[in-house]
């Protein structure tokens, strides 16, 4: 498809258990996010890729999240030992460039994550 | 923590009525944009505002950007059953970080 796809649409885990969430951002898309979105809350900015390079982390909750884009197109974010404060709907949207006037950011619909 | 806050938080209202919803930060933003987020589905982006007083019109949708760059308004004329959804205002720190308030749940009944 031509937008932002994600997967899975929902995960359940249990407290504990590791999970990897998968972002396929739009091709040719530079630039890359992850948001963490509770529930009746806005998103929250958890980290940015530009291509490959992982340029701001510094929304990442705790050593427990980990994120990567190891040749600058798909992204995983993982974490591990999940906890239940860390249900909520993750969201991934890129852009084409991180410059002024092409930054808008496509969304995709997220991976909701319930942790028991 | 929202830096950007938005009232009010729900809001109800009649097919045919008028509603405007708030957005206001203490900080100053290069750019602010407006989203509409319906559920299980991820915002999507309606307008961007850079200058400050700048005023953008899309359709029945009339958003204003204050002339500090710190706040922004959005108001909706006659609005209909299909505008209902949660409204999203996101302010740009520099070139790539967005900040989101926590959102406006809009109903419009029908």
């Amino acid at each position: 498809g031509a937008g932002v796809s994600q997967s899975p649409r929902y995960k359940v885990a249990k407290r504990g258990q590791d999970v990897a969430l998968r972002c396929d951002p739009i091709s040719g898309h530079v630039s890359l996010f992850w948001y963490q979105q509770a529930l009746g809350q806005g998103p929250e900015f958890l980290t940015y890729f530009q291509n490959e390079a992982q340029l701001d982390k510094s929304g990442l909750p705790s050593d427990r999240f980990f994120a990567e884009r190891p040749e600058g197109s798909v992204s995983t974010l993982k974490i591990q030992r999940t906890q239940q404060e860390d249900s909520a709907v993750y969201l991934c949207a890129s852009s084409l460039s991180g410059l002024r006037g092409r930054r808008n950011q496509h969304f995709g619909d997220g991976t909701r994550l319930s942790i028991l | 923590t929202q830096l950007l806050e938005q009232s009010p938080q729900f809001l109800s209202i009649q097919e045919g009525e008028n509603l405007t919803v708030y957005c206001n930060s203490s900080s100053v933003f290069s750019s602010l944009q407006w989203y509409r987020q319906e559920p299980g589905e991820g915002p999507v982006l309606l307008v961007t505002v850079v200058t400050g007083g700048e005023v953008k019109k899309l359709k029945r949708l009339t958003f204003q950007f204050g002339d500090a760059r710190k706040d922004s308004s959005l108001h909706i004329t006659a609005a209909q059953p299909g505008d209902t959804g949660l409204y999203l205002c996101a302010g740009h720190h520099n070139d790539y970080k967005l900040s989101f308030g926590a959102g406006t749940t809009v109903t419009v009944r029908a």
